[in-house]
């Protein structure tokens, strides 16, 4: 399995203000996922991050406000913008293995925004 | 509908019981299909995958997969209190991305 190392691992904000999340991998992986778990609820899919190219965003998320890059094979950046209380979450990424298609998660990045 | 749907719990059992967690999903062409473990503050851990039908198992864990029901369950055998957590369903899309259900959590009481 892949070890997925993201940074910060948590952090609180104030309003308005934006917050990068790393996510480094310890292997060539083929897809990269970001995740966000709100309180007391499962994980939601945000986007597919693209090596090289544009993510592609689930339905009521939008670049403007989550922006993505992934600019090699083993990296990816989201960056969570003006934030506000209801972006308090934790942000996930996650790798899938190239043989067994398997996901595996970092250790989450809790934001907490006031 | 939702795409993928558990039983959010809690589901109580005693140790050693036999614990069984149920997930339904709606996509029929799904192919693969997981179980995650996560404690509370912590990321998910994946601990089962299943790709064709019948039963796979691994050491006290036993996934079951019927795609014509589409339906999947894991069975944790001799339940022991440190598998107390909220197990997650997750099944692929034909895009690949692993969409999850809301999770059941689970109690063993010693």
């Amino acid at each position: 399995s892949a070890v997925i190392s993201q940074k910060p691992s948590r952090d609180i904000c104030q309003r308005g203000t934006s917050l990068t999340i790393q996510c480094q991998v310890d292997s060539q992986v083929t897809m990269m996922f970001w995740y966000r778990q709100q309180p007391g609820q499962s994980l939601t899919l945000i986007a597919t991050a693209n090596q090289g190219s544009e993510a592609t965003y689930e339905s009521g998320f939008v670049i403007d406000k989550f922006p993505i890059s992934r600019p090699n094979l083993t990296f990816s950046t989201l960056t969570v913008s003006n934030m506000s209380p209801e972006d308090s979450s934790i942000y996930l990424c996650s790798a899938k293995g190239q043989n067994t298609g398997e996901l595996f998660f970092g250790e989450g990045s809790r934001l907490t925004v006031l | 509908q939702k795409e993928v749907e558990q039983n959010s719990g809690p589901l109580s059992v005693p140790e050693g019981a036999i614990a069984s967690l149920n997930c339904t999903y709606s996509d029929r062409v799904s192919q693969s299909f997981f179980w995650y473990r996560q404690y509370s503050g912590k990321s998910p851990e994946l601990i089962m995958s299943i790709y064709s039908n019948g039963d796979k198992e691994d050491g006290r864990f036993t996934a079951q997969l019927n795609k014509a029901s589409q339906y999947v369950s894991l069975l944790i055998r001799d339940s022991q209190p440190s598998d107390s957590a909220t197990y997650l369903c997750a099944v692929t899309r034909n895009t690949g991305k692993l969409i999850f259900g809301q999770g059941t959590t689970l109690q063993v009481k010693p």
